[in-house]
């Protein structure tokens, strides 16, 4: 089966640098690659995702770069918030089974 | 409200109770899951329905049961709870025929003494 591997498992960045997750997968098979953020006490929530035929996908101050070849994909946070402050999951899909989530990495943002 | 609810949110129950968590979406999505979440092991699938009637199993179904007698509803069973089951769980539904775009729920939390 497949499996995803994140990291770091924790990121500390000042307030208003840039954040960098990474995730690689191991099944050439998936083709989607959303990534969640999740805050204390709520559920996941969908943040941007990407398919296998785009290579790079953005929204406002974040961003998602797929290398299929290399099977890895990152997720990109420029001038973080205080807000930006969560858990955030990688995870990948072949099909109509269901994901494969990454450990998550604990994002802290320092005022 | 587009949303995705959970009943309960916290659960203590004691091994070999038999108890059901309801999950329930009011977005008319044909795609459901159950995942469950644990410290340093992440989110995993439990089961998934791609329509009514039609349910498989995830990554790790051992000890759980699940039913999708109507579109919105789809409930979560363990016949016979065990602590190895303490864990935080989460519904999620999608618009589209298969994992993509989900929308999570608020979660469970189950304690299973």
């Amino acid at each position: 089966g497949e499996n995803v591997e994140q990291h770091p498992s924790t990121l500390s960045v000042q307030e208003g640098d840039s954040a960098v997750i990474k995730c690689t997968y191991s099944d050439s098979a998936s083709n989607y690659f959303p990534w969640y953020k999740q805050e204390l006490g709520k559920g996941p929530q969908l943040i941007i995702d990407i398919r296998s035929n785009v290579g790079e996908k953005k929204d406002q101050r974040i961003a998602v770069t797929l290398n299929k070849t290399a099977k890895h994909f990152s997720l990109h946070i420029t001038e973080t918030q205080p807000e930006d402050s969560a858990v955030y999951f990688c995870a990948a899909a072949g099909g109509a089974d269901g994901l494969t989530f990454g450990k998550g990495t604990h994002l802290i943002i320092q005022p | 409200e587009a949303q995705v609810t959970q009943n309960p949110r916290y659960l203590i129950t004691v091994t070999g109770k038999k108890l059901t968590v309801t999950c329930s979406q009011n977005m008319n999505h044909e795609y459901m899951s159950w995942y469950r979440q644990d410290p340093g092991l992440g989110l995993r699938q439990i089961y998934y329905s791609m329509n009514v009637e039609v349910t498989d199993k995830g990554d790790v179904p051992e000890g759980y049961k699940v039913s999708r007698k109507e579109k919105r509803n789809f409930p979560l069973i363990l016949e016979s709870p065990s602590p190895n089951q303490t864990s935080l769980y989460f519904c999620a539904s999608s618009p589209r025929d298969g994992p993509y775009e989900q929308y999570f729920g608020p979660g469970t939390r189950l304690t299973v003494t």
